[in-house]
């Protein structure tokens, strides 16, 4: 069964820092996604990553990918507080089964 | 395009009872899928369909029943709902003739067991 982690699970950060999610996942994948999820709400496409080295950056979000450490990155640059939500990970298998990870619950104080 | 969309918004069941979850999407996607959220966690895979006529069970596919008569319907049984199955469903959709494969999901729906 492929497993997806992710950590931290819960952050606090203040306006204008800089931090790093970290997104690992067990097997091989073809593709890796960011989601974002608001209190609430359904779950929003943030990026998918196709390959290795893949660099993909909105706004002040940058997703990268290392296949071969089966790594992936999601960095915040200067948080403001609309940033706050939670963010998952996710990887798909063969196309047919997508493996979640628990999620990274963000907070940014003022 | 109304995207994927799915009923009711809330539910309350008591134990034992059954229902049916409603998603529908206009995307004309081949893929769909369904999981569960439970507080705190990430999204677990109950079933999944290619396809109309085509259905084939994700890591918890007990106690729920699936069918898919139709590219844009997929609707979610719950026979003898359980405790248990207290959880938010989400709906999803994709295009596996992409390269994103990228997933849309519904607005979900909160059921309660009790």
């Amino acid at each position: 069964e492929l497993k997806v982690e992710q950590n931290p699970l819960f952050l606090s950060m203040q306006e204008g820092k800089n931090y790093t999610i970290y997104c690992n996942y067990s097997t091989t994948s073809d593709r890796l996604y960011w989601y974002r999820q608001d209190p609430g709400k359904s779950l929003e496409s943030l990026f998918v990553l196709l390959s290795n080295g893949a660099v993909k950056q909105e706004g002040r979000l940058m997703a990268s990918l290392d296949t071969k450490a089966r790594l992936s990155t999601l960095h915040i640059t200067a948080a403001v507080h609309d940033l706050s939500a939670t963010y998952f990970c996710a990887v798909d298998n063969t196309g047919n089964q997508f493996y979640f990870g628990t999620g990274t619950s963000l907070t940014v104080i003022p | 395009n109304a995207g994927v969309t799915q009923t009711p918004k809330f539910r309350i069941l008591k134990i034992g009872q059954s229902m049916t979850l409603q998603c529908a999407q206009d995307m004309n996607h081949n893929y769909m899928y369904w999981y569960r959220q439970d507080p705190g966690m990430g999204l677990k895979l109950i079933y999944y369909s290619v396809g109309a006529g085509i259905t084939d069970k994700g890591e918890v596919p007990n106690g729920y029943n699936v069918s898919r008569s139709t590219t844009e319907d997929f609707p979610l049984r719950l026979e003898l709902a359980a405790p248990s199955q207290t959880s938010v469903y989400f709906c999803a959709s994709s295009y596996p003739g992409s390269s994103y494969n990228e997933q849309f999901f519904g607005p979900g729906t909160r059921l309660t067991v009790l």
